[in-house]
Parts: structure tokens; C-alpha cells; sequence
């Protein structure tokens, strides 16, 4: 089961930043955040990651509360293309280790 | 990011006849590849790992016998769907395992039995 809780939808104008929450209340000290998104009838396309800090790159920013309980991902200036689901997921980092996927977010984006 | 292919990209097929989908890393080795089933409207259920050289361990409720899976290369798995049905009418989507960190996902094969 996923140990995620995300909102089901959440609704984003153009050019503003979009802020989708993660509830992660029973993480452990070994699993990292992982972020991806799928685009409608795609596979799902990784975003980011992280273990305790804070992490950016050229598509996001995972924020990651102190306790780890929760988490936000940041695109900076959404545009219509990165309507998706998000996913936000916990896991450990041994190889061969699934990701499992909870519902997601889906997160419209409108001009 | 890595790149990982599947083929085909959609498959029509008539009820009783075997399907086989390819997933390729195109530019790294994958010791663990993992295939996922997507019906309408809901979220990716894991249905099996699969690792090079070794039997794939299949998750509660996805009968091996059914779905075979082969990942007989670094670059290569195969699931092989065996006298499809119409419930068996999905997304199939693969994944590819990169040094235990990151995972890359393929486009996704649709498969319709008619």
C-alpha cells in the first residue's frame, strides 16, 4: 500500500507556481521522496528526489519539512504542458527495491 | 534522463492469443526491470521484478503462469501475456532500475483483446 497522502486535484493558473503537498506521517529514517508525474497516457516521468534537504533542479523543488513528515513540490511557473498526476512516493534505496504508487495529484493547469 | 523503450506501442489482439511486450534501456544496463498494469482511471499496480538471469517475482494476485516474464539481458525484459482475454486489456508500463536510486519508466503499451 501507498504510504502517501495526497490531495486528489488541485487546480493551477499559467505562470504562477504550483504547490502540491505530500503527507508522509510514517517514513522512515532510509526512505527517500520520490516525485514523478504522468502525463495523460504516458509512463510516468521522474521528477525529483530527496532524503532530508531540500533539493531543486531544472524542472522542481521538493521542500522537505524538518521531521520528514511531509513534503511540497514546487514547479516555479507552471505552463498547460505540466498538467499531470503527481505522484509522490517513499522508498528505500536498494536496488531492485518498486515503486508503488498511491492515487496521486491531478493537477490542472489553465490560462 | 535515461531512456527506457517498450514495444510495441499499442497491440490489438484476439482473445486466446499470446502478446509479448519488449522493455529496452537504450543507453544503461538494468540489473532490475519492474512491469506495471494501468486500468482506466486508476493508478499504476506493480505486477512483477524482474531480474537479469533470475525468475521474476510476481506480486499477490498476478498469476506467473499468465504473465510471463523474461529478462534474459542487461538491456532486455519481456512480458509475454498468454491466452489474453478481454480483462487483460490494459496499460502495460515497464521501469528500469538505475543503481537502486533512480527509476526510469517506458512510454507504455496499451493492449486491447478483442
Amino acid at each position: 500500500d501507498a504510504k502517501t497522502t495526497q490531495p486528489p486535484s488541485m487546480d493551477c493558473a499559467e505562470g504562477r507556481a504550483a504547490n502540491l503537498p505530500c503527507n508522509h506521517s510514517t517514513i522512515s529514517g532510509n526512505e527517500y521522496v520520490y516525485w514523478y508525474r504522468q502525463i495523460h497516457s504516458q509512463g510516468p516521468q521522474y521528477i525529483i528526489h530527496g532524503l532530508k534537504n531540500n533539493e531543486t533542479n531544472e524542472m522542481a523543488s521538493l521542500i522537505i519539512t524538518e521531521d520528514r513528515k511531509s513534503s511540497t513540490l514546487i514547479l516555479p511557473h507552471a505552463t498547460l504542458r505540466d498538467t499531470a498526476v503527481y505522484y509522490c512516493i517513499v522508498r528505500v534505496h536498494p536496488a531492485g527495491t518498486a515503486l508503488i504508487f498511491g492515487k496521486g495529484t491531478t493537477l490542472s493547469v489553465s490560462s | 534522463g535515461a531512456v527506457v523503450s517498450q514495444h510495441p506501442s499499442r497491440v490489438i489482439c484476439k482473445s486466446g492469443t499470446s502478446v509479448k511486450i519488449e522493455c529496452r534501456s537504450l543507453d544503461f544496463q538494468a540489473t532490475t526491470m519492474f512491469w506495471y498494469r494501468q486500468f482506466p482511471k486508476q493508478s499504476l499496480m506493480l505486477m512483477a521484478t524482474s531480474n537479469e538471469g533470475s525468475k521474476a517475482t510476481y506480486e499477490q494476485g498476478v498469476e506467473k503462469d499468465k504473465f510471463l516474464i523474461n529478462h534474459a539481458s542487461l538491456t532486455l525484459s519481456t512480458l509475454t501475456v498468454t491466452s489474453a482475454h478481454p480483462e487483460d486489456s490494459s496499460f502495460y508500463i515497464c521501469s528500469a532500475d538505475i543503481g537502486g536510486e533512480t527509476q526510469y519508466f517506458g512510454p507504455g503499451t496499451r493492449l486491447l483483446v478483442l
